[in-house]
This record gives structure tokens, C-alpha cells and sequence, in this order.
């Protein structure tokens, strides 16, 4: 499968842990971006990556969280203190040119 | 964050029906992409407009941006079960940009 993995598909952590998700992109997309949705809702823009570089960041994205993407490959996102609002469905896609491409996703749930 | 309006929220039809959903903007995007999410799953591109006015087909889907540039459409003819589903509009200012999502049209199909 050549397509956009995430990695766990499932997490659930306990209110003030840290968490971390990881992106594969799709081999040749050089752009990488990270999504938030919540329950009824669309895909929320949190941040995006032009190979290594983070170009753009949502005022969503508070400072409890952190995206890297070190070697312009994989990608991680890392959220620290969990809250239970942070619960939602965190996706990556990556694109080539303006059509982005989702990964499954991650499922977050903080309890 | 800013959601684009789509509407119907959701539609309860008969199989072999057309289905019409639209999206608007009070603001011009200069790409507009549709995608179809199942539960538990990233979303999946459906079709990608490019043009005001450009009219675009994949199958038994069509796509329209419209002229204004503050909305578009998507029709499915002849709808079959597997086209349950939610269906999200995605708007596009510039070519790197993160997607700003509206809040889906959910597509139920009565056999």
C-alpha cells in the first residue's frame, strides 16, 4: 500500500500524559499536513510542512503541541499535558500540488 | 476555526435517486475539492476543481466551481449503497495551503 499511513490508528491516554502520532506520507508528496476532527465536524488545519521546513501553524495549534517532521519524511505530532478536550480524530495528509491525501487517522481518547 | 456551509446536513434517499449537495463561502477559495469519509477513516478525494466554472466528472459524480468562486456542487447520479457515507467540501485559498472543511452532508441510503 503506497498510500498515507498513521500510526496507532487508537490511543488512549489518561488526563497530563504525553502522547505522540506518526505520519508516513505518501513517498514522493513533499508537503505534509496535519488535521484535527472532531465528532460532527470537518477536518480542522493545525499545521503544515514544506519537506522539513514548518511553514504555517493555526492559532488551533496551542503550545501543548508540537509538530516535527526532522529528515522531510515521516512526520510526528506530539501532545503534552492531555486534556480532555484534545479527544478527536488527528489526521495527516500529504500532497504534490493543491489535492491532499488523508491517512486513516488516529483516534484519540483522553480520559 | 472558519468551517465552510454545507448543505443538506443530511439526506435520506431511495437507491438509484440523483443526489445534489452544495457549499458556500463567504469568501473566494481558488480550489475546491470534494471528499467522502466512512466511519473511522480518512477522508478520500473525490474530485478536485481548479477553475471558476469548471465542471468536472469521476463516475457517476459531478462537481461544479462555481462562477463566484464562493461555492460548488456535487450531483451523484443513480446512487448505490456504497455511496452511504459523508460527503466534505474543502476550499483552497493558495496551492500550499491547509483545506478548510465544511461540516459534511451525511448520505443515507434507503433500499
Amino acid at each position: 500500500d503506497t498510500g498515507v499511513s498513521q500510526n496507532p490508528r487508537h490511543k488512549i491516554t489518561k488526563r497530563g500524559q504525553n502522547v505522540t502520532f506518526r505520519c508516513d506520507p505518501i513517498s514522493e508528496h513533499n508537503r505534509l499536513y496535519w488535521y484535527r476532527q472532531t465528532l460532527g465536524q470537518g477536518p480542522e488545519f493545525l499545521t503544515y510542512f514544506q519537506n522539513e521546513a514548518q511553514l504555517e501553524k493555526s492559532r488551533l495549534l496551542s503550545d501543548r503541541f508540537s509538530a516535527e517532521r526532522p529528515k522531510g519524511s515521516f512526520s510526528t505530532l506530539e501532545i503534552q499535558r492531555t486534556e480532555q478536550g484534545d479527544s478527536a480524530m488527528y489526521l495527516c495528509a500529504s500532497s504534490l500540488a493543491s489535492e491532499q491525501y488523508f491517512g486513516p487517522g488516529t483516534r484519540l481518547t483522553v480520559t | 476555526g472558519q468551517q465552510l456551509n454545507q448543505s443538506p446536513q443530511s439526506m435520506f434517499i431511495q437507491e438509484g435517486e440523483d443526489v445534489s449537495m452544495n457549499c458556500t463561502s463567504s469568501s473566494i477559495f481558488n480550489t475546491w475539492l470534494w471528499y467522502k469519509q466512512d466511519p473511522g477513516e480518512g477522508p478520500v478525494l473525490l474530485i478536485a476543481l481548479y477553475k471558476a466554472g469548471e465542471l468536472t466528472s469521476n463516475g457517476r459524480l459531478t462537481a461544479q466551481f462555481g462562477i463566484t468562486r464562493k461555492d460548488s456542487f456535487l450531483n451523484i447520479s443513480a446512487s448505490i449503497p456504497s455511496d452511504v457515507g459523508i460527503y466534505f467540501c474543502a476550499g483552497q485559498r493558495g496551492g500550499a495551503d491547509g483545506l478548510t472543511f465544511g461540516k459534511g452532508t451525511h448520505l443515507i441510503i434507503q433500499p
